[in-house]
């Protein structure tokens, strides 16, 4: 089976970094996905981890470990507009469909 | 406007009427999912299509949903005898396989009354 979690909810300034961390336990792992949620909105990707290490794109960078079944979502430079929910995905290599975590809602305050 | 597209946006249904939801997929992409979704959680997967094959069906599915992709191109969720625990957001997403990302639609909203 597949078990996947993130804290609920997080609170952070704005211009500051936050980092959301996302625990996994699958079978069949074929890579661990970041999206966007604004309420009321459907999800929008963010990025994506195949391999062990760090990838960075803008503002966002996302961490696996693959050892450790962990991954982390980083935004830097908060802005207002990052209060949303981060949904961690993971991939399996077999049936493709994509796990989803919880989801964390994060709450960016001036 | 190519992305991936939901039809109707909001359902009201009285309980144990049946529903059918439209997605059109982006278009040169031949994997198509569908999700609900509940307040405050993160999507379920439902159903997995590879073209008009239904390759995946989670436990959730009950024998009241149906999923068809007739073409391979645009696909229907139908639910049948409506409960109120139905009520949830209905997600679409298509990819185009690989290692790819899924791209997901604005959802239809069905509200269960």
């Amino acid at each position: 089976g597949q078990n996947i979690d993130q804290p609920t909810e997080m609170t952070a300034t704005e211009g500051a970094i936050v980092q959301i961390n996302c625990t996994y336990q699958t079978s069949g792992f074929n890579g661990l996905f970041w999206y966007q949620q604004h309420a009321g909105e459907a999800p929008t990707f963010l990025s994506y981890n195949v391999l062990d290490g760090l990838e960075e794109k803008g503002r966002f960078s996302s961490f696996l470990s693959r050892s450790k079944g962990y991954s982390y979502l980083l935004l830097k430079e908060l802005q207002m507009k990052d209060s949303a929910s981060y949904l961690c995905a993971v991939k399996r290599n077999y049936g493709q469909n994509f796990v989803f975590g919880p989801g964390t809602r994060l709450s960016v305050l001036p | 406007d190519t992305g991936v597209s939901q039809d109707p946006r909001h359902k009201i249904t009285k309980r144990g009427q049946n529903v059918t939801f439209r997605c059109d997929p982006i278009s040169e992409h031949n994997r198509l999912y569908w999700y609900r979704q509940t307040l405050g959680q993160g999507p379920e997967f439902l159903t997995y299509f590879q073209n008009e094959a239904q390759l995946e069906k989670s436990r959730l599915l009950s024998d009241r949903f149906s999923a068809e992709r007739p073409k391979g191109s645009f696909s229907t969720l139908e639910i049948q005898r409506t409960e109120q625990g139905d009520s949830a957001m209905y997600l679409c997403a298509s990819s185009p396989g690989g290692g790819s990302e899924a791209f997901f639609g604005q959802g239809t909203r069905l509200t269960v009354v």
